[in-house]
């Protein structure tokens, strides 16, 4: 266990729903990510947040997914009328400190999401 | 498109013997390289790090070695058990990115009783 919580594990829904997940992070740590694991894949990056302030989002990030982090500590990601190519592991991480040298992220276990 | 990669996507290996998993990247502006493990159904479990201005780093039972010049990473892991076999990313963090992640693929280790 890293101290890094996501909720829920699994998703199962229908095309078009939308979607909320959640992360709480290591108490500490400012930094927090998101990515996207597809079968057979590595994580891919989704969006970044240092304390309450989104600063950089992916391109993978459509319009349909936002993602906030409104007291700098728990994060959720949306994802508004899914598609099947939505389906895929939700992973949070996070990060405290400064320089590349702390540059450790732990991650949560994940959320598999599932579209129908 | 992605700057990190692994040369072999599967690495059986029978339980007590050393097991190398290899890697590749591009971008010679790396600062940082991270070596991950993830078992099936959760997330990537950090196993050790290595900076960019070292060739060297050793823990417990696993050494990360950097070639610089040939732009290669590879994870040792010393008398392999069981409770190795694993999926195994290696990935970096490159200068000015906000310290994100880029992975590759993977490499599947399975240990052989």
């Amino acid at each position: 266990d890293t101290g890094v919580s996501q909720d829920p594990r699994h998703k199962i829904t229908k095309r078009g729903q939308n979607v909320t997940f959640r992360c709480d992070p290591i108490s500490e740590h400012n930094r927090l990510y998101w990515y996207r694991q597809t079968l057979g894949q590595g994580p891919e990056f989704l969006t970044y947040f240092q304390n309450e302030a989104q600063l950089e989002k992916s391109r993978l990030l459509s319009d349909r997914f936002s993602a906030e982090r409104p007291k700098g500590s728990f994060s959720t990601l949306e994802i508004q009328r899914t598609e099947q190519g939505d389906s895929a592991m939700y992973l949070c991480a996070t990060q405290g400190g400064e320089g590349p040298s702390s540059g450790t992220q732990y991650f949560g276990p994940g959320t598999r999401l599932t579209v129908l | 498109g992605e700057s990190v990669g692994l040369h072999l996507p599967t690495l059986s290996v029978q339980e007590g013997d050393n097991s190398i998993i290899n890697c590749a990247y591009s971008n010679s502006a790396s600062d940082y390289f991270i070596w991950y493990k993830q078992e099936s159904g959760k997330g990537p479990q950090f196993i050790i790090d290595i900076r960019s201005n070292m060739d060297k780093r050793q823990g417990q039972r696993v050494t990360v070695l950097l070639n610089k010049t040939v732009k290669h990473l590879s994870l040792q892991i010393a008398a392999t058990q069981p409770g190795d076999s694993a999926v195994y990313f290696c990935a970096e963090i490159r200068g000015g990115s906000n310290y994100k992640l880029t992975f590759g693929k993977g490499t599947l280790l399975t240990v052989n009783p």
